[in-house]
């Protein structure tokens, strides 16, 4: 069955610094992969997505995640966090090809001090 | 025109109460879910419907129904609440899920009392 792991629950950076935020995969099928976000009392945005084309994708608000086969790795990266990015991130992962689900990560929760 | 809008934003209930929690969206999509959050922020899909069409029941207690009477439309029905149902309920919904991941609501806070 198709999973995600997400590495640290809590990440706390300072503004400016890069924002690392860790996801691997299992998935018995190529797996397509997402990256939302979640700002207080709101619902989940989506950031970017693999599916499949270039291995390192783009999001919004200069997020990037690369999709490493090797490594089942799926990380989230920023070059310089922004007091706005605070917020919880959840990686998930489809699940496969018979249902329309998405498996989501436990969410790693970011925290910019200044 | 919020794509995919959620009623009520909060409820706060007693205990064997029923309840409703409506979902709409405008996307013209296929597929919608509901999804439970709990207070650790885990995820969990109870429901999907496909064009009315029940898809996915994730061993959810039968307290809990899904109705879909088109396909913008995706409501789901609580009887005889309990403590543990206290949590924040999103409804999403998606046309091809691998291409564009899921739209979601801003979520329904439920709290049972």
């Amino acid at each position: 069955a198709q999973s995600v792991t997400q590495l640290g629950s809590h990440v706390s950076v300072s503004e400016g610094a890069l924002v690392l935020l860790r996801c691997n995969y299992s998935s018995s099928v190529p797996p397509y992969l997402f990256w939302y976000v979640q700002y207080p009392n709101q619902g989940l945005q989506l950031l970017l997505k693999y599916t499949s084309a270039a291995t390192l994708v783009k999001g919004i608000n200069g997020f990037e995640a690369e999709f490493k086969k090797s490594e089942t790795s799926f990380h989230l990266t920023k070059p310089s966090a922004h007091m706005s990015d605070a917020a919880e991130y959840f990686c998930a992962v489809s699940d496969g090809y018979n249902t329309d689900k998405l498996i989501f990560g436990t969410g790693t929760r970011l925290q910019v001090f200044p | 025109d919020t794509a995919v809008s959620q009623t009520p934003k909060y409820l706060v209930t007693q205990m064997g109460n029923d309840k409703s929690i409506k979902c709409e969206q405008n996307l013209g999509h296929d597929t919608m879910y509901w999804y439970k959050q709990d207070s650790k922020k885990f995820l969990k899909i109870m429901f999907s419907y496909n064009n009315k069409e029940l898809i996915i029941n994730e061993t959810v207690p039968n307290r809990f129904s899904p109705k879909s009477p088109d396909k913008a439309h995706l409501n789901l029905h609580i009887n005889s609440l309990e403590l543990g149902d206290s949590a924040v309920y999103f409804c999403a919904s998606s046309q091809d899920r691998d291409r564009y991941g899921y739209t979601f609501g801003s979520g329904t806070r439920l709290t049972v009392v």
